[in-house]
């Protein structure tokens, strides 16, 4: 079957616009994760949604980053006022909520390729 | 302090051998997972191997194995008969129970493995 996919897959844009990230989960899993990887370092965790809430936001950095998911499957990280700083590639992950499947002692988090944002 | 260190930010390992990804974790939690990630330039983090803190035994997948020392709190990754796809970064991660069962990962800051001939 289809594994995480995101789109675009690189987006340039100038200091000060408004940037959406789209991530499509696999099919069934509830649980969708979004991290920032910057050159050189491990991802960075932002937001986690558990069906249509988030569950935790507490990675997102300032009130530019929102995310949202409001039918349980796709998702849409948004950041305002882009900055220099914000260069980075996001990483969006999905998996089966605990209780669901073969993986549920541990639940592995299947991981798309990533939207590479550059700020400019 | 650092939740996951990967002091190795580069090794070499010559084709078939077998090479050691270090990774020390710290938390206070009792109940714990760590992952491992390969990332190779394509940029997709694939999963490789979990060990969970109350596992009784080492965990192992195929080529890859996990040295799992909690007192040390330690969790290297052993690739053995290393081959030339697998040069890539290696990431290790934790997620703490207390964060719920299905909740974020923490990654270290990696390793870029290098497969010579």
């Amino acid at each position: 079957g289809a594994g995480v996919s995101q789109t675009p897959s690189n987006k340039v844009t100038e200091k000060g616009k408004y940037v959406e990230l789209r991530c499509d989960p696999i099919s069934g899993h509830t649980a969708l994760y979004w991290y920032r990887q910057s050159l050189g370092q491990g991802p960075e965790f932002l937001i986690y949604f558990q069906g249509t809430g988030a569950a935790d936001d507490s990675g997102l950095p300032n009130d530019r980053f929102f995310a949202v998911r409001p039918e349980g499957s796709v998702s849409t990280l948004k950041i305002q006022r882009t900055e220099r700083g914000d260069s980075a590639v996001y990483l969006c992950a999905s998996s089966l909520a605990p209780g669901q499947g073969y993986y549920s002692s541990y639940n592995e988090q299947f991981f798309g390729p990533g939207t590479r944002l550059t700020v400019l | 302090a650092q939740k996951i260190t990967q002091t190795q930010p580069g090794m070499f390992v010559q084709e078939k051998e077998a090479v050691t990804l270090d990774c020390t974790y710290d938390t206070s939690d009792p109940s714990y997972g760590l992952f491992w990630y390969k990332q190779p330039s394509s940029g997709e983090m694939i999963f490789l191997i979990y060990q969970g803190s109350y596992d009784q035994q080492n965990a192992t997948e195929g080529r890859y194995s996990l040295n799992f020392q909690k007192a040390r709190k330690s969790a290297n990754l052993v690739i053995s008969a290393s081959q030339l796809g697998d040069s890539a970064m290696y990431f290790c991660a934790m997620r703490e129970a207390s964060t719920g069962t299905a909740s974020k990962l923490t990654f270290g800051t990696g390793t870029r493995l290098q497969v010579t001939l």
